[in-house]
């Protein structure tokens, strides 16, 4: 099973500062994502990005949030002001395909504080 | 909309035992259904995959089975261990191509000497 490595693994940020997560590729993985989990709840989804473009995205990535891969490196997500509520898991998972495996990193344990 | 309910909640069972977790969805156009088993704290790890003309697919003591018409799947674990106790999550994709991923809420299983 390929291995996804997310960095950091715990962030503590206070109220309003910018976060980026990091997120390292594998090279025959076309398609990211991005999800959380706030503690006790469940896994929802964030973005999906696929050649250098977001594909998809669900209500909760609003303006404060954005993807991108730069010169096809990590693939990071960033919160731009952070508020107590991002306090969650960020999980990257990547799959070669839409319909194939899908395997999810460790995930960054971010804390505002 | 596109809804993935997993019963039940939670579950403690006797090391040893058998059990079996249930999910209905209601995802269409369906793609594949998916269980991931999920350690507190990490990243969801992918048990099975099956697409629509799959009954049933195992991997060790786990065996996942799909009804297609109903709509449900089940996921059974034999002889359980205490390493089984985690969340268990059923997932659901809408349809080919990079359409993100349908979260349950998980089963939390819980096995006990």
């Amino acid at each position: 099973e390929p291995e996804v490595t997310q960095t950091p693994s715990h962030q503590v940020t206070q109220m309003g500062q910018e976060v980026i997560l990091r997120c390292v590729p594998i090279s025959n993985h076309l398609y990211f994502y991005w999800y959380r989990q706030i503690l006790g709840q469940k896994v929802e989804f964030l973005v999906s990005f696929y050649n250098n473009e977001i594909s998809e995205k669900s209500e909760i990535f609003d303006d404060q949030f954005s993807v991108e891969r730069p010169d096809g490196s990590n693939f990071t997500l960033k919160i731009r002001s952070t508020k107590l509520e991002d306090s969650a898991m960020y999980f990257c998972a990547r799959t070669r395909t839409g319909t194939t495996e899908a395997f999810f990193g460790q995930g960054t344990r971010l804390t505002v504080v | 909309k596109n809804q993935v309910e997993q019963s039940p909640q939670s579950l403690i069972i006797l090391e040893g035992k058998n059990c079996t977790l249930q999910c209905n969805y209601t995802v269409s156009p369906f793609s594949n259904l998916r269980w991931y088993k999920q350690d507190t704290g990490r990243g969801p790890v992918s048990l099975t995959i099956m697409t629509f003309s799959e009954n049933t697919k195992s991997n060790g003591r786990y065996t996942a089975t799909l009804d297609a018409d109903t709509k449900q799947s089940s996921l059974h674990i034999t002889a359980s261990q205490l390493s089984d106790s985690a969340s268990y999550i059923c997932v659901v994709s809408a349809e080919s191509g990079n359409t993100p991923l349908v979260f349950g809420k998980g089963t939390r299983l819980s096995v006990i000497a």
